[in-house]
């Protein structure tokens, strides 16, 4: 198992451009979430989908955050416009579903983004 | 609302022992453990159930008391491979919401 795949793993860009967050949950799994992780902050849940269908998305920041998971296999999590307060690391986990309340979820190795 | 994580930093000599604590403001259905090493994505240690079951791996277990509302991980005989922070994930009161909260995390640096 290749475990949560998330690409770019580092990402710079400049204040006011568009960035794009991509991940690949593990196969079979049905939940997927979005955390950013800051020294301030620490670890926030941005958003989690079930079956591809966005459940809670009360912790996406504000209207320049989106996120889409268009198949079982796939999500994005956009942000237009970029601001140097976004500057932060990404992670994608996933879990599985069904009758098994023992799963926990697995991180994926995290996009670390700078915005200048 | 945020689980509590004490100590917030441990420095340790190898061989040492450590608690780590995690308190919560709301009743609880499970516990996750994570450790996270600079740079890289939180690891999955072990998860605890309501019923106060502890567990153990290797020398790192925990304990869950549900009235108190809190768990403990317990490392043993530290080794320096245990350095990292370690996080604390709460679900509850059930796993209806499959989400976890995080806590602030525990930095703990183990010393040849």
């Amino acid at each position: 198992d290749a475990g949560v795949i998330q690409s770019p793993r580092h990402e710079v860009t400049e204040m006011g451009q568009e960035v794009t967050l991509r991940c690949k949950p593990i196969s079979g799994h049905d939940y997927l979430f979005w955390y950013r992780q800051t020294m301030m902050r620490g670890l926030e849940l941005l958003i989690y989908f079930n079956n591809n269908v966005p459940i809670d998305d009360s912790g996406m920041p504000e209207d320049r955050f989106s996120a889409k998971m268009p198949n079982a296999s796939f999500s994005t999590l956009k942000i237009q416009p970029s601001e140097p307060r976004d500057s932060a690391v990404y992670f994608c986990a996933s879990k599985g579903g069904g009758a098994d309340f023992t799963d926990t979820q697995y991180f994926g190795p995290g996009t670390r983004l700078t915005v200048l | 609302q945020q689980p509590v994580q004490s100590p917030q930093a441990v420095i340790l000599r190898e061989g040492e022992d450590a608690v780590i604590n995690c308190s919560s403001s709301k009743a609880l259905y499970s516990v996750h453990w994570y450790r996270q090493k600079h740079g890289e994505a939180p690891v999955f240690l072990m998860i605890l159930l309501k019923g106060g079951e502890q567990k153990g791996h290797e020398k790192i277990s925990a304990s869950f008391n549900e009235k108190k509302q809190q768990s403990s991980l317990y490392l043993t005989a530290s080794q320096l491979s245990y350095s990292g922070t370690y996080f604390c994930g709460t679900e509850g009161p059930s796993n209806a919401g499959n989400m976890l909260t995080f806590g602030g995390g525990t930095r703990l640096m183990v010393k040849p």
